[in-house]
């Protein structure tokens, strides 16, 4: 099993859909990050959380809502879906970044 | 505005040269830098990380030069392979500020046999 799941891994919705995107991890860290890839702009934080019950945003939240149910799940909600969140999105987790992110695989999310 | 630049979006190299992808950082504040590789329809996976009291970190075939005065560092693959082919993205992040990491938008590497 990967240590970091993203289901789905493909979705393609239409305009005002709401959506969740989940992810699991098997590393036992506490800390774990929503991001979204768009070409050329790399990976941008949308999401994060150092525990349970610590939940903070990122660069690019607005639209975007997160649910920490346990220590090894983050999902990601986007509300209203619209086409410029169109974009790859990654979860990850860390012990500290000293150490280095591991990413999941991805999902692949389209907005109709 | 960017704080992690890489400004080259693609690199073509020849199998068994060196590849030399290249990062700015504008945030003095940086203490620690990572590259991550990504492979289509995978994750970022990381690649090899320096701190801000060295100036360099190899490992195998991987250096990552450091070059704090300019804000600037870069990753050398010698020698290049195939198998090298994919995107890098640089990170960085600051000790005092969670450790949080913010990426560079990446650079596509091709390897030709």
């Amino acid at each position: 099993d990967a240590d970091v799941t993203q289901t789905p891994r493909n979705r393609i919705t239409k305009t005002g859909k709401r959506i969740m995107l989940e992810c699991s991890q098997t590393k036992g860290h506490d800390r774990m990050y929503w991001y979204r890839q768009d070409p050329g702009l790399g990976l941008r934080l949308i999401y994060y959380s150092f525990d349970v019950k610590d939940i903070n945003k990122g660069e690019i939240s607005d639209g975007y809502s997160v649910s920490r149910q346990a220590q090894a799940k983050f999902s990601l909600s986007l509300e209203s879906a619209i086409p410029n969140q169109t974009a790859l999105y990654f979860c990850a987790t860390s012990e500290t970044s000293r150490y280095g992110y591991t990413f999941g695989s991805g999902t692949r999310l389209t907005v109709v | 505005d960017q704080q992690v630049k890489q400004n080259s979006p693609s690199l073509s190299v020849q199998e068994g040269r060196i590849s030399i992808l290249n990062c700015d950082y504008t945030n003095s504040m940086f203490d620690y830098f990572l590259w991550y590789k990504k492979y289509p329809a995978e994750g970022p996976t990381f690649l090899i990380s320096i701190s801000s009291i060295k100036d360099k970190n190899e490992d195998g075939r991987f250096t990552v030069f450091l070059n704090k005065s300019a804000k600037h560092l870069s990753l050398h693959i010698v020698p290049s392979q195939p198998g090298d082919s994919a995107v890098y993205f640089c990170a960085a992040s600051e000790g005092n500020a969670g450790n949080m990491l913010t990426f560079g938008g990446g650079t596509r590497l091709m390897v030709k046999p």
